[in-house]
């Protein structure tokens, strides 16, 4: 099946400085990918839609200068955090979907800390 | 806007038991329809969908799910829960016309006890 994986698996870092997320499909091209978070003992909330050659699609109240998306590739989707505050900790997950069957694939996850 | 609502976030069963996690959609378009299994600091993996055909879907690690349209439901089930099957489980939607953007409950974790 689809594969898909992120990179790092896990990181701290500290606050003010920005930390880039990739997100990558392994075995198939994706011309969108979908960034999510989750906050402990919560669900998965959509971020942005991920499209490859043009601008990221942000759901309502995320801000778009804090959370730089780049789709460079077709199997390649990178997340930036940019001045990390210890509020942006959360556990960040991508997808990508699959051909026709309406299925996503998800990446393993990126914690996220920020001391 | 399209919801999706899992009744209790915390299920609690003995080994052996039956499993019955609930997902309710509000929608007056039948939605794809997804279970989602989720280990710790892990992401997500598919357990089973619907798309079309028959309401009954079997999915992997022996669990199933029925499509109740009058009941605009889908709750997850297994005959009998493993110690291994202990995990946060997600009901998502696509809905109809909405490419591949999937909508998710809140989750529910499951608890198995000895």
């Amino acid at each position: 099946g689809a594969v898909v994986s992120q990179h790092p698996s896990r990181v701290i870092c500290k606050s003010g400085t920005s930390v880039k997320i990739e997100c990558r499909s392994l075995d198939f091209q994706a011309t969108t990918m979908f960034w999510y978070r989750q906050f402990p003992k919560q669900s998965l909330m959509l971020m942005a839609t991920s499209n490859e050659g043009s601008k990221a699609t942000y759901e309502q109240g995320v801000e778009k200068d804090k959370f730089l998306i780049n789709h460079a590739s077709l199997t390649l989707s990178t997340l930036t955090v940019t001045s990390a505050h210890p509020e942006d900790s959360s556990f960040y997950i991508c997808s990508a979907p699959g051909q026709g069957n309406n299925e996503q694939f998800f990446g393993p996850g990126t914690r996220l800390t920020v001391l | 806007a399209q919801s999706v609502t899992q009744l209790g976030s915390h299920v609690s069963v003995s080994e052996g038991a039956l499993v019955l996690l609930r997902c309710n959609y509000s929608s007056s378009v039948p939605p794809y329809l997804f279970w989602y299994v989720q280990y710790p600091n892990q992401g997500l993996q598919l357990l089973l969908k619907y798309t079309t055909g028959a309401t009954l879907v079997k999915g992997i690690n022996g669990f199933e799910a029925e499509f109740k349209k009058s009941e605009t439901s889908f709750h997850l089930t297994k005959p009998s829960a493993h110690m291994s099957d202990a995990a946060e489980y997600f009901c998502a939607v696509i809905p109809w016309g909405a490419g591949n953007m999937l909508t998710f409950g809140g989750g529910t974790r499951l608890m198995v006890k000895p």
